[in-house]
């Protein structure tokens, strides 16, 4: 298993531009999420899928759009690119049972927004 | 709404030292408890957690962290670090049945040779 994946590992943008960061995971999880880590913010949640066709907002979803249409696959956009995307984004994956779960943090994609 | 609070940013210890890492939460209902580690440019893997029984949980690689419900606390603790232990270190939180975390802001923990 790959676990979870995500491309490009690294990114540089002009102000205004727009992308989309891939995420995908083999584990057959139906929770996949997307965080932000910045220095002295430890990660804040972006937006979160409980399963396919399904997403919802997290923490600081302003800027940011996400769709799932696979298990597998949770992308997330960015529509107009701002500097203060400056970031390192992490997508993470867990299987939903009642009982509280490991998530699976992929490597991180390190974004600059020039 | 729930919080987590870890007071240290940084915490520089000398190898074979012991050390804690402090970990503090808010929430009005019953929690499940992680300690997340992030190695230099890599990214989080569990360390340990707490979901129930046991007040005490341990790590396979010496790391141990107690829930203190009175004082919605969990530290993490090791009796003797190593240089490879040189990490950031993430506490976070989810309510029962939710799978959304909440994440502290990190300590940074130096091992001084």
């Amino acid at each position: 298993n790959a676990g979870v994946t995500q491309t490009p590992k690294f990114q540089v943008l002009k102000t205004g531009q727009s992308m989309t960061l891939q995420c995908a995971q083999d584990m057959n999880h139906e929770y996949m999420s997307w965080y932000r880590q910045d220095p002295g913010m430890g990660l804040r949640l972006i937006h979160y899928s409980v399963g396919a066709g399904i997403t919802d907002q997290g923490e600081v979803p302003n800027g940011y759009n996400v769709s799932r249409s696979t298990t597998e696959d949770f992308p997330l956009r960015l529509l107009s690119a701002a500097p203060s995307q400056t970031s390192v984004y992490f997508c993470a994956s867990s299987p939903r049972t009642p009982l509280g779960n490991e998530q699976f943090f992929g490597p991180g994609t390190r974004l600059t927004v020039l | 709404a729930q919080s987590v609070t870890q007071l240290d940013s940084q915490v520089p210890v000398f190898e074979e030292a012991p050390v804690e890492l402090r970990c503090n939460y808010s929430s009005s209902v019953s929690v499940y408890l992680f300690w997340y580690v992030q190695y230099p440019n890599q990214g989080l893997q569990l360390l340990l957690k707490y979901l129930s029984g046991s007040t005490l949980v341990e790590s396979i690689n010496g790391f141990e962290a107690e829930f203190n419900k009175s004082q919605t606390s969990f530290h993490l603790r090791k009796p003797s670090v190593h240089i490879s232990d040189t990490a950031e270190y993430f506490c976070a939180v989810s309510d029962f049945g939710n799978e959304k975390l909440t994440f502290g802001t990190g300590t940074r923990l130096t091992i001084i040779p």
